[in-house]
């Protein structure tokens, strides 16, 4: 009964290479996040989506794409994987605001842990 | 812009005390306040908001925060800490005009109970 669930736990895998990490949310939720935490523990936006627009922090480079096969999923996809990569990356949806008294709150999933060799 | 600063990178206290993880924020709208807690090698859960209303705001595990918009500050507080309280907690925020529901995240503050 997991809100919010990402695959794999943990990646590991070689520079050059290309990844992607899953996201579902069974909350019923139609925003959807993408967290960047690095290896000091400091948190960055990377994408906000929901069904209508796309909006990307400026700093993430192009070689991260989130992709949404549906309103329950946004995975994400890292191109030409390079060491500093290597992070903690954390999927979050919440309800599109203003909605009800619950909007703003985002719920987090537990993290994948991506280390590039 | 939004941004938000935690200076503390930890904070000590002792069992049964009260606790502070203080936080303050720059928008140039309304803030939407929140805090997180991320115990080790696990997401973050959430605590407790504040959008709009009173500013005294309770949130879960006996946790309360108190939003100051002269000092622009929302700081986290407990009347008796746990040894379980001890994790990493975030204040993050939001301008009401932010598109996106972008949230901007503190650089967390460790905060260690000890027995």
């Amino acid at each position: 009964d997991t809100a919010v669930s990402q695959t794999p736990k943990y990646l590991v895998t070689q520079m050059g290479n290309d990844k992607s990490i899953k996201c579902e949310q069974n909350l019923g939720h139609d925003t959807m996040y993408w967290y960047k935490q690095d290896s000091k523990k400091f948190l960055k936006i990377m994408f906000s989506y929901n069904n209508k627009e796309l909006i990307i922090n400026e700093t993430v480079p192009n070689r991260f794409s989130p992709k949404s096969p549906d309103k329950a999923h946004l995975n994400l996809h890292i191109n030409s994987l390079e060491l500093g990569d290597s992070a903690v990356y954390f999927c979050a949806s919440s309800l599109p605001s203003p909605t009800t008294m619950d909007q703003e709150t985002q719920y987090f999933g537990p993290g994948t842990r991506l280390l590039v060799l | 812009a939004q941004s938000v600063a935690q200076p503390e990178d930890q904070v000590n206290v002792a069992e049964g005390n009260p606790l502070t993880v203080k936080c303050t924020y720059s928008v140039s709208g309304n803030p939407y306040l929140f805090w997180y807690v991320q115990y080790p090698n696990r997401g973050l859960q959430f605590l407790l908001k504040y959008i709009t209303g009173d500013n005294l705001v309770k949130g879960s595990y006996g946790f309360e925060a108190e939003f100051n918009k002269s000092q622009t500050s929302f700081h986290l507080k407990k009347p008796s800490a746990l040894v379980s309280d001890s994790a990493l907690y975030f204040c993050a925020v939001r301008d009401s005009g932010n598109a996106g529901n972008m949230l901007t995240f503190g650089g967390g503050t460790r905060l260690m109970v000890k027995p």
